[in-house]
């Protein structure tokens, strides 16, 4: 396993577009969270999983904005209709039962809306 | 309201001197606190978590200090590298709550 794993590393697409962007975490990894990050700024947290539940989700910053984990494995984070103020990067990390404390992040996928 | 925060967005060293970064921090009730580097295209990296508890803690090349009085942080590296030119973010975990990130510093190394 060489880490955590997201797809696409770029996408630009058109207003009101939907993207889905995939995480593959570290297999052992029980914990997936998903971060938007933009220029200059530090990460900033979305939502996570433990498993396949659905731990955190209040501050996705909308309701275009929804997340999934079917089987516990990989992640899908999915913007509806997106604007122009979506285009970020949007990192993913996994961990085991420490936590957050021991997150492995991701190379991201930058979102472009034009 | 509560945040964690940089006093310098950037920071341009010698290479071979010693760098320090500087966090503050306006929770007292943070459990760890994490220093993460970030290269260009990259995702952050772990570098080093001090509990709490603790005022010092050393690894490789890295040392975290925490000043609980008056609520600071810091990441000292030393002899940096051209390799340690990145954005370094401090971050404070809270149990359960997610983690909090400040806004970054960015560490230029002039060789």
């Amino acid at each position: 396993d060489t880490g955590v794993s997201q797809n696409p590393r770029h996408k630009i697409t058109k207003r009101g577009q939907n993207v889905t962007f995939r995480c593959d975490p570290i297999s052992e990894h029980n914990r997936l969270y998903w971060y938007r990050q933009t220029l200059g700024q530090g990460p900033e947290f979305l939502t996570y999983f433990q498993n396949e539940a659905q731990l955190e989700k209040s501050r996705l910053l909308s309701d275009r904005f929804s997340a999934e984990r079917p089987k516990g494995s990989f992640s899908t984070l999915e913007i509806q209709r997106t604007e122009q103020g979506d285009s970020a990067m949007y990192l993913c990390a996994s961990s085991g039962e420490a936590g957050e404390i021991e997150a492995f992040f991701g190379q991201g996928t930058r979102l472009t809306v034009v | 309201g509560e945040s964690v925060g940089l006093h310098l967005p950037t920071l341009s060293v010698q290479e071979g001197d010693n760098s320090i970064i500087n966090c503050a921090y306006s929770n007292s009730a943070s459990d760890y606190f994490i220093w993460y580097k970030q290269e260009s295209g990259k995702g952050p990296q772990f570098i080093i978590d001090i509990r709490s508890n603790m005022d010092k803690r050393q690894g490789q090349r890295v040392t975290v200090l925490l000043n609980k009085t008056v609520k600071h942080l810091s990441l000292q590296i030393a002899a940096t590298q051209p390799g340690d030119s990145a954005v370094y973010f401090c971050a404070e975990n809270r149990g359960n709550t997610p983690l909090v990130f400040g806004k970054g510093t960015r560490l230029s190394v002039i060789a």
